[in-house]
């Protein structure tokens, strides 16, 4: 299965700042995929990072408030811009591996 | 857009009993339905698959079956053990070619505890 590490693993952030999560594959995937998951509750997806093109954006989500940087086959960044506590997540990159998608063990945020 | 609901949302069996987790599904074009495994505070992991040419797919004490005319589909853990506790999330999408793979609609999640 595919090898997904994400950075941070955790953060605290203040209200009003912007935080950064990488993302890293072990090898070249097409489709990068940026999930969010809520204090107990389900996973909503984001958007779908393609490298060389926008990102799309699901209904719900604007890239003012999550921009996505796709720049090779086996990296990708989303920000978290102008945090609220309502911003309080676990954010999942994932990828599609053998017809699986498969996720990175997740950046638990939290706004104070 | 795709809606997936989940039942229940909780659920407390006895080690050794078999436990079913139902969801429904609104998008007649949706055939794939994976179910995932959550342990607390790790990352979601799949457990089993089912794609809408099949009816039902097994996997050791694992099962899911999949009703198309219904719209719904199910998970069944038989002889439970206590590492079975977990949340178990039920997904649907359209699988195929392009930019639709993996657009996973998830249910709430049913947090499965088995009591030793």
């Amino acid at each position: 299965s595919a090898v997904i590490s994400q950075k941070p693993s955790r953060d605290i952030c203040q209200r009003g700042t912007s935080l950064t999560i990488q993302c890293q594959v072990d090898s070249q995937v097409t489709m990068m995929f940026w999930y969010r998951q809520q204090p107990g509750q389900s996973l909503t997806l984001i958007a779908t990072a393609n490298q060389g093109s926008e990102a799309t954006y699901e209904s719900g989500f604007v890239i003012d408030k999550f921009p996505i940087s796709r720049p090779n086959l086996t990296f990708s960044t989303l920000t978290v811009s102008n945090m609220s506590p309502e911003d309080s997540s676990i954010y999942l990159c994932s990828v599609d591996r053998v017809n699986v998608l498969t996720f990175g063990a997740g950046s638990r945020l939290t706004v104070l | 857009g795709e809606n997936v609901e989940q039942h229940p949302s909780t659920l407390s069996v006895q080690e050794g009993d078999s436990a079913v987790i139902k969801c429904t599904y609104s998008d007649s074009a949706s055939n794939y339905f994976p179910w995932y495994k959550q342990e607390l505070g790790k990352r979601p992991q799949l457990i089993i698959d089912i794609r809408s040419n099949v009816g039902e797919k097994k996997d050791q004490r694992i099962a899911v079956t999949l009703n198309k005319t219904a719209k719904h589909f199910s998970l069944h853990i038989t002889e439970t053990q206590p590492e079975d506790s977990a949340v178990y999330f039920c997904a649907a999408s359209i699988f195929g070619s392009g930019g639709s793979n993996y657009k996973l609609t998830f249910g709430k999640g049913t947090l499965l505890t088995v009591n030793p």
